[in-house]
Parts: structure tokens; sequence; C-alpha cells
């Protein structure tokens, strides 16, 4: 079982639907959560960082965690063309040399269509 | 300001050569990580450095990858005898500290024929 499951996807919606993407994982000692965005042959761009259970919001992004679950979600609100990339969860713990290394999920592709 | 920078965007070489790919970070930031990224996966790490030294190359598949950080800032990955499987993106990003959001480069696409 990997330590990060995200659904790969495809995930199609139209232009204005409210996107809900996903991530599960099983490190309890996991303490920081990243929603990264990958447009096709760029690198990942942050777009949400938080750190305790609960709902943090930036425009039409709100992530969501629940360290009980070990469940996150990103959730994009009236999504355009323009979000179309795919969406990659990332989970950070302090490992034995204080490394706070990224787990990334295996990232979901996301199809909103005009 | 500036992000991370990485160079070439692109290197295509045959199985058995050596590869140098390069990393300009953030100015300022200590914390320097490498990561590759498979057609279709998440970016797996390879690599971290905090100012010079590697404080951690856990995530290094073998002995035929090494990489430094001379002054602190820019970093090189070295790839020796490279194989087909070595194939894929090579992503460098930086933070200012460990515990600190990591911004990513745009990648260096890898092709061994």
């Amino acid at each position: 079982q990997k330590e990060v499951e995200q659904d790969p996807g495809p995930l199609s919606v139209p232009e204005g639907a409210i996107v809900s993407l996903n991530c599960t994982y099983s490190n309890s000692a996991f303490q920081y959560f990243m929603w990264y965005r990958q447009y096709s042959r760029k690198g990942p761009e942050l777009l949400m960082y938080t750190y305790s259970s609960g709902n943090k919001e930036d425009g039409r992004f709100t992530a969501q965690v629940d360290k009980s679950s070990k469940y996150i979600s990103l959730f994009i609100r009236d999504s355009q063309p323009s979000d179309s990339a795919t969406y990659l969860c990332a989970m950070s713990a302090p490992g034995t040399s204080g490394t706070y290394k990224y787990i990334f999920g295996t990232g979901t592709r996301l199809k909103v269509l005009a | 300001g500036a992000g991370v920078s990485q160079t070439p965007s692109n290197k295509v070489t045959e199985k058995g050569k050596y590869v140098e790919l390069r990393c300009d970070p953030i100015s300022g930031h200590t914390a320097l990580y490498w990561y590759r990224q498979s057609l279709g996966q998440g970016p797996e790490f390879l690599i971290y450095f905090q100012g010079t030294g590697a404080a951690d190359d856990s995530g290094l598949p073998n002995d035929r990858f090494f990489a430094v950080r001379p002054e602190g800032s820019v970093s090189t990955l070295k790839i020796q005898r490279t194989e087909r499987g070595d194939s894929a993106v090579y992503l460098c990003a930086s933070s200012p500290d460990t515990k600190e959001t990591q911004y990513f480069g745009p990648g260096t696409r890898l092709l061994v024929l």
C-alpha cells in the first residue's frame, strides 16, 4: 500500500462546476499537507498549504484536512477551462535527519470543458 | 523575483553516457531538493541539501546517481552510465528552510535512448 493514494482520473467537468479532488494517506506522522497544480510540461505550482485539520480557503480554492480519517480534499469552485491540469497532493513529516521531504500522490488529471 | 531555474530543459543522451543536470534555486533558500517524476506519477524524492551538505540522500536509486551543492546555492545532479530506465523529468525545488513550502522549477526532461 502506498503512503499516499490519489485517484489518477481523468476527471472531466463542465465549466462552472464544483470540483472535488481527494487523497488518503496511511502515515499518521504527516504534519503538513499541500496541493500543487501541474500544467503539462511544467513544474508543480503550489496552490494550498495547510497544517491543521479543518478548512482553508483561498479564492476559488478550499483545502480540507481530516487527520482523524487521514483524508484531504481540494475543492475548486466555479471551475474554469484554465483549471485543466494535473493536481498533486503532497504531505510531509519530519524524518530521522530532520528532513521534511514530500510524499506525493500520483496526481489527478482534471479537464474543465468550456 | 526569479523562481527556481533548471538547465537544460531537455536532454537526450545515449545509454551508458554521463549527464549533468543543473538547478539554480531561489536566492536565499538554504534547502534544496531533487525529485524524479515518471510519466503519470507524482514526483519521488531523491536527495535533500541543507546548505552545502546532503542531509538526506535516501532517495537516490543507486550509486550511479550523485548530487553536489558546493557553495550552498546551485546544485548539480550527476548520473553516470545512464540507463533507459533513468528517462524521466528531474525536478528541483527550494525552500527557505526544510519546514517551509517547497517551490519547484520547470524540470529537466531526460530521455535515454
